[in-house]
């Protein structure tokens, strides 16, 4: 399978717990990106990587959260001090560069639940 | 800054009904359309897209939507509903500006239900 795939699918965790996520975007693809769905709403944007290249960040990605793409390949998402807000579904997303259309090719999702 | 409207956060309908998902977008440059399927506990797979040509768009398991500039909307539409329709939709437009360019915005979603 060459999707976009993420780890771990599931994480529950304490409140105060630091957690990490990883997403391997689809190779060759150069821009990644970090989106955070709660229930019942769309995804939310928050962070956009082109290449190792941290872009642009959502005000949504406070202090505690930090992305990384150190070889522009595959990315992590770590959240520090977890707070039972931080629960929701993490999705990564990933497309070429020269993609005229615009689309997202998205991963699996991690859901993160913090007790 | 674009915006997308879900009109709608729950549809239901029959087996072998109509089926009809509201979406309206704001955006100052002609925009990109999509619409994204989720299943429970899944990511979001791609329905379909429009970016220019014909108005009129087809995409998997028999959905179309249509592009209608002077409404701002973007409805999807499927003209028999099957049970494994059922998800929940995510309309969204294009990001034309700024650093992260190509980030899709997002509408809150319509969860179809589908009754047999």
């Amino acid at each position: 399978d060459t999707g976009v795939s993420q780890d771990p699918r599931h994480k529950i965790t304490k409140r105060g717990q630091n957690v990490t996520f990883r997403c391997d975007p689809i190779s060759e693809h150069n821009r990644l990106y970090w989106y955070r769905q709660t229930l019942g709403q769309g995804p939310e944007f928050l962070t956009y990587f082109q290449n190792e290249a941290q872009l642009e960040k959502s005000r949504l990605l406070s202090d505690r959260f930090s992305a990384e793409r150190p070889k522009g390949s595959f990315s992590t998402l770590e959240i520090q001090r977890t707070e039972q807000g931080d629960s929701a579904m993490y999705l990564c997303a990933s497309s070429p560069t020269t993609s005229n259309t615009g689309e997202l090719f998205f991963g699996e999702g991690s859901r993160l639940t913090v007790l | 800054a674009q915006s997308v409207t879900q009109l709608g956060s729950h549809v239901s309908v029959s087996e072998g009904a109509l089926v009809l998902l509201r979406c309206n977008y704001s955006s100052s440059v002609p925009p990109y359309l999509f619409w994204y399927v989720q299943y429970p506990n899944q990511g979001l797979q791609l329905l379909l897209k429009y970016t220019t040509g014909a108005t009129l768009v087809k995409g998997i398991n028999g959905f179309e939507a249509e592009f209608k500039k002077s409404e701002t909307s973007f409805h999807l539409t499927k003209p028999s509903a099957h049970m494994s329709d059922a998800a929940e939709y995510f309309c969204a437009v294009r990001q034309n500006w700024g650093g992260s360019q190509g980030n899709l915005i997002f509408g809150k979603g319509t969860k179809l239900s589908v009754k047999p």
